[in-house]
């Protein structure tokens, strides 16, 4: 089946400071999402990218869909935005796929 | 809120009993989803229902059974369960099967002694 693979594993940035998270799959996708985790454990969508360009806020992706990647951008950061980001990837198997996750803090 | 609820939000089980998870969705969809989240370990798909058909992740044991009685409600039975399944249990909607966006409930999170 396809793969997906995030990095970094764990981030820890000092509030204000910015940072870009990847996502690598293996295959052509028909669908891929972005999601933060909470610490509760609530999956929030962030972002429908199967292509192009997004921003919402403080957040923005691109999914370059040729070259099999994408990236969640997140500028001046709070320490709202900490917890685990996933990127969820739906292949020829026309199941969510989901990558091992970006953990990030925070820092007051 | 996503517009996806899942209750309880906290279960406690014994290996010899028989607990049922349910999910409601609130978006009108038609597709609903169950999936697994273990500790250090990616969500894995468990099943899932549409209008059209039924999915199942062949790994899933038989002691988790799914149903699915209308568009809106979603069901996960569990019984003689075992400690490795101690994990979040997620379910989430979308439009229809296999396109478009997913969304997910709170989770319930399950601790089998």
């Amino acid at each position: 089946g396809i793969q997906v693979e995030q990095s970094p594993p764990d981030l820890i940035l000092q509030e204000g400071a910015n940072s870009t998270l990847r996502c690598n799959f293996s295959d052509s996708v028909n669908n891929l999402q972005w999601f933060h985790q909470n610490p509760w454990g609530q999956l929030i969508n962030l972002f429908y990218i199967p292509s192009g360009t997004k921003q919402n806020g403080r957040l923005s992706a691109t999914t370059v869909a040729t070259e099999r990647y994408s990236l969640l951008y997140i500028s001046s950061s709070q320490t709202t935005d900490s917890g685990v980001y996933f990127c969820a990837v739906e292949g020829s198997a026309r199941q969510l796929t989901f990558g091992s996750g970006t953990q990030l803090t925070v820092l007051p | 809120e996503t517009g996806v609820t899942q209750t309880p939000r906290h279960l406690v089980m014994g290996m010899t009993n028989k607990k049922s998870l349910k999910c409601e969705q609130h978006l009108g969809h038609n597709a609903m989803y169950w999936y697994k989240q273990s500790a250090k370990k990616p969500l894995e798909l468990m099943f899932v229902y549409s209008l059209e058909e039924r999915v199942e992740n062949n790994s899933v044991p038989s002691r988790f059974s799914p149903e699915c009685p209308n568009s809106s409600h979603l069901f996960l039975h569990l019984h003689t369960l075992q400690p490795e399944d101690s994990a979040l249990y997620l379910c989430a909607s979308s439009q229809v099967f296999s396109s478009g966006e997913q969304f997910f409930g709170p989770g319930t999170r399950l601790t089998v002694l």
